[in-house]
């Protein structure tokens, strides 16, 4: 089964830029999905098909991805900023939905 | 808009049935853009998605999970539900319904239901 690989923790200081990765076997070649989940809320889609943004998340939120890396960016970190932010992909193969570990992001 | 709601007994002992309804509102489950998901978070870990049906019925499961897990779809109630069978504590967690878009393509989980906290214990 497809695997997705997260860094537990990423911390930055207000105003500062975080990026978090998101590994996998030619992830490249996938649509990477990112979501933002804060403490007793649902997940939130920030980012879509790599570096697509819905309707309402600020311009700060931004994807990349090619071969066995995904990022997402979070420019000009704010305090709200804080959260778990998990990546997700479809494997194509079996069609199962795989999520990585999570990152938790620290504003220091 | 579309708004996501689950439903279901917080508190399951072991080795019964855990069963969730989720409840569609403002959108229909008989549209053809969408799967509709279950997605579980046991507490302090992350996210595990456990299947998706269509609107037709069509379901795919976590190879993980697939000998356990039920969803099915009612479209007269504009609602689509998850059973586990045989549950343990592990199954303790937080379960979501989400949608999903698949047309022109497969795509993220654009929505999802507040979630509710399902215990396992006798």
């Amino acid at each position: 089964s497809y695997v997705l690989t997260q860094p537990p923790s990423v911390s930055v200081a207000p105003g500062q830029t975080a990026r978090m990765t998101c590994g996998g076997d030619n992830i490249g070649s996938k649509s990477v999905h990112w979501y933002q989940e804060k403490p007793g809320q649902a997940p939130v889609l920030v980012v879509y098909d790599d570096s697509d943004r819905p309707s309402g998340i600020p311009e700060r939120f931004s994807g990349s991805n090619s071969g066995n890396t995904a990022t997402l960016t979070i420019s000009r970190v704010e305090a709200g900023d804080e959260a778990d932010y998990y990546c997700q992909v479809w494997d194509s193969s079996s069609d199962p939905r795989v999520f990585g570990g999570g990152t938790k992001l620290t504003v220091l | 808009q579309v708004q996501l709601q689950e439903s279901g007994p917080g508190l399951v002992k072991p080795s019964e049935t855990l069963s969730l309804t989720c409840t569609i509102s403002g959108g229909s489950v008989s549209s053809g853009s969408y799967y509709w998901s279950w997605i579980r978070q046991p507490p302090g870990k992350g996210l595990e998605w456990i299947g998706y049906t269509s609107y037709s019925g069509r379901a795919n499961y976590n190879p993980s999970l697939k000998s356990r897990v039920t969803i099915s779809v009612d479209t007269s109630k504009n609602q689509f539900s998850l059973k586990v069978t045989s549950v343990t504590a592990a199954d303790t967690a937080v379960y979501y319904c989400a949608r999903e878009s698949v047309l022109p393509a497969i795509g993220p989980f654009d929505i999802w239901g507040q979630g509710t906290m399902v215990t396992v214990s006798s």
